[in-house]
């Protein structure tokens, strides 16, 4: 119940092309979902992020849509760009609660490859 | 502002051998602090947690540990690797005020041979 679960593993996609990661996860009192970015050598960096009272936030080429009824959130990345190839990691946590430890059930991945 | 470091950043190390990866951050008080460990190929696993000094939560498992010496300093320490140790490992930290942003490091390279 405290899995996410992330698709696809890989993802190439041509210059201009969107991008699309999806994200399930089984815990109801999950209410914080961010995504983060990775390039090759380097931690992680938090991209953007959504709270289950909003359906979609965008940020720049960057939206998350989030379906709370299918549990389920996705990021959309708009003409994508070479610099935008790197793993993206969807996570979830719970906030609400004084039980709160701040700590992040990441997804599995996803490498992307943006081809110019 | 606020920075993490971790070091080392390389570490190649026989099976066998004690581990010893050090993570201290500035600019904050009191921060939640993580150890994650990314295998090849796969996610990012939570290893340890702390909310504060001396107080260390365990998610997974297995011969590494973890201590807290001091407000901003967290330790991830082994006294004999194992071969399935290699991986990426990310020291993270969080507002302790429950924001969940978290921030890594750049992250240690552990290789065991």
């Amino acid at each position: 119940q405290q899995q996410v679960k992330q698709s696809p593993q890989s993802l190439i996609v041509q210059k201009g092309g969107i991008s699309i990661i999806n994200c399930a996860y089984e815990n109801t009192a999950f209410d914080y979902f961010p995504w983060y970015q990775q390039f090759p050598g380097k931690g992680p960096a938090l991209l953007i992020a959504i709270r289950p009272d909003v359906s979609e936030k965008k940020e720049g080429r960057f939206t998350i849509s989030f379906n709370k009824s299918a549990k389920q959130f996705s990021l959309h990345i708009m003409d994508s760009q070479p610099g935008d190839s790197a793993t993206y990691f969807c996570a979830a946590s719970k906030i609400r609660g004084s039980s709160n430890t701040g700590k992040l059930i990441f997804g599995q991945g996803t490498t992307l490859q943006v081809k110019p | 502002s606020q920075t993490i470091h971790q070091w080392p950043a390389t570490l190649v190390q026989p099976v066998g051998s004690p581990l010893s990866l050090e993570c201290t951050v500035e600019g904050t008080s009191n921060p939640n602090l993580y150890w994650y460990r990314q295998a090849a190929g796969r996610g990012l696993q939570l290893l340890f947690y702390s909310v504060g000094i001396g107080q260390i939560s365990s998610e997974v498992p297995q011969n590494l540990s973890a201590s807290r010496p001091q407000d901003r300093q967290f330790i991830l320490s082994s006294k004999k690797l194992l071969l399935s140790d290699s991986g990426f490992y990310l020291c993270a930290w969080s507002p302790w005020s429950g924001a969940n942003v978290l921030t890594f490091g750049a992250g240690s390279r552990l290789t065991v041979l």
